[in-house]
């Protein structure tokens, strides 16, 4: 089975400044990795995803991620975040069976 | 297109009751999952079904129940709540090729409280 971790529980982070959600992942199979979103009382939706090719992949909102096969991370940045950001980030990785692990989740607050 | 609808929003039941949460997509996704979302454990998967007719358990399946008649319903039984049950959960499905690269779509939750 995999595992995902997410090193960091809580982000606070001032409007405007640059944010990085660290991801790191398990594994001895080659793997897809996603990051979601999770708005409050609301289901999740999919940021970005790497599946092959360019290691650097970007997503929605402004959101772009690295994958580092060496470090086995995925780690979510953003340049400039909006209070609008304020939300739980997942990461997650699926395999050839086709389950998926998350992380336990990053909750990033945009302070004005 | 309304993607994925579960149904209660929310719920408080009495530990022992019987209770099943529904879940309806109408993607034509083969694959469909439900999780429970605890503060400080992230998502875990209770069960899956990979097509219609067929199930499979996932990492916390203990006390809860699927099944998967037809391709649009997942639903979610408890047989007797438990206090521990008190979660929120989501039910995912993913594309018809259901492979590994694809994206789960998430329902908007089922709050549940068992007293």
């Amino acid at each position: 089975a995999q595992s995902v971790t997410q090193l960091d529980s809580q982000v606070p982070v001032f409007e405007e400044a640059p944010v990085e959600l660290r991801c790191n992942y398990s594994s001895s199979v080659s793997v897809y990795l996603f990051w979601y979103v999770q708005y409050p009382n609301q289901g999740l939706q999919l940021l970005l995803k790497y599946l092959s090719g360019s290691t650097l992949v970007k997503g929605i909102n402004g959101f772009e991620a690295e994958f580092n096969k060496s470090q086995t991370s995925f780690h979510l940045r953003k340049p400039s975040v909006h209070i609008s950001d304020t939300a739980e980030y997942f990461c997650a990785v699926s395999d050839t069976g086709n389950q998926f692990y998350f992380g336990t989740g990053t909750s990033l607050t945009v302070i004005p | 297109i309304a993607g994925i609808t579960q149904a209660p929003t929310s719920q408080i039941l009495a530990a022992g009751r019987r209770m099943t949460l529904r879940c309806t997509q109408d993607m034509r996704h083969n694959a469909m999952y439900w999780y429970r979302q605890d503060l400080g454990l992230g998502l875990r998967l209770i069960h899956y079904s990979n097509t219609a007719g067929t199930t499979g358990k996932g990492e916390v399946p203990d006390g809860y129940s699927v099944s998967r008649a037809n391709t649009d319903d997942f639903p979610l039984t408890l047989a007797s709540a438990v206090p521990s049950q008190t979660s929120v959960y989501f039910c995912a499905s993913s594309d018809p090729t259901g492979g590994a690269d694809n994206e789960q779509f998430f329902g908007p939750g089922t709050r549940l409280t068992v007293l």
